[in-house]
């Protein structure tokens, strides 16, 4: 049972344009998100992350959404460059009880054509 | 400032065997946990060891086992291998940990190929 679904495996956009990378989860105990990207043969680099108690964090060019509601996480790089092209996590921190620990998504492929 | 450090880089072993993994955690990080990627599964949590003790556990049979020393720095051992073992071991660590929102920062990880 997936509870951090990333659904597109690969997205693909034009240097200069905004990339929209989304997530979803199941899990309501989730409370802390984090994006993550990864660039072949190194591990993951932290990106940027959000509380659930906020809808909106930003840096620099990117912009992490929350909507709770819905369970569904977006990350949004603008501009996109070509330096961004890597595979994209998102994981989800699960607060039950005293046990915590991330769950990560499957991950999605970013490629930003020059 | 020296990342998160695992040796080996790669790693070869049979069915059967036990290995024993390393990592050193970025200097005044005390938070280490532990990951398996595997293509099927993605990114999956092991442990995370604070302080000498693990403080919590993935859902990963107790043939996978780990320890912290005094520095901070980790170890993990898988015994009795089996092929399905074969994957990417990643260590992460943070100043406090999970608890605390904190972001870990992950290593470039062990790959294991069991034969």
């Amino acid at each position: 049972d997936q509870q951090v679904k990333q659904n597109s495996p690969s997205l693909s956009v034009q240097e200069g344009r905004i990339s929209i990378l989304n997530c979803d989860y199941t899990n309501s105990m989730f409370d802390y998100f984090l994006w993550y990207k990864k660039y072949p043969a190194e591990g993951p680099t932290f990106l940027i992350s959000i509380s659930s108690i906020k809808d909106k964090n930003e840096d620099g060019r990117f912009t992490v959404f929350l909507n709770k509601s819905a369970k569904h996480l977006s990350l949004h790089i603008v501009p996109s460059q070509p330096g961004d092209s890597a595979v994209y996590f998102c994981a989800a921190r699960d607060s039950g009880g005293s046990n915590y620990k991330l769950t990560f998504g499957k991950g999605t492929l970013l490629t930003v054509n020059p | 400032k020296a990342g998160v450090t695992q040796t080996p880089r790669y790693l070869i072993k049979t069915r059967g065997q036990q290995v024993t993994l390393s990592c050193s955690p970025i200097s005044g990080h005390r938070s280490v946990s532990w990951y398996q990627q595997t293509p099927g599964q993605g990114l999956q949590f092991l442990f995370e060891y604070f302080s000498e003790t693990q403080r919590n556990k993935g859902n990963f049979p107790g043939r996978f086992s780990g320890r912290q020393f005094s520095n901070s720095r980790s170890e993990m051992n898988v015994s009795t291998l089996e092929l399905g073992d074969s994957a990417l071991y990643l260590c992460a660590s943070s100043l406090e940990g999970l608890g605390r929102g904190q972001p870990q920062h992950f290593g470039d990880g062990t790959r294991l190929s069991i034969l």
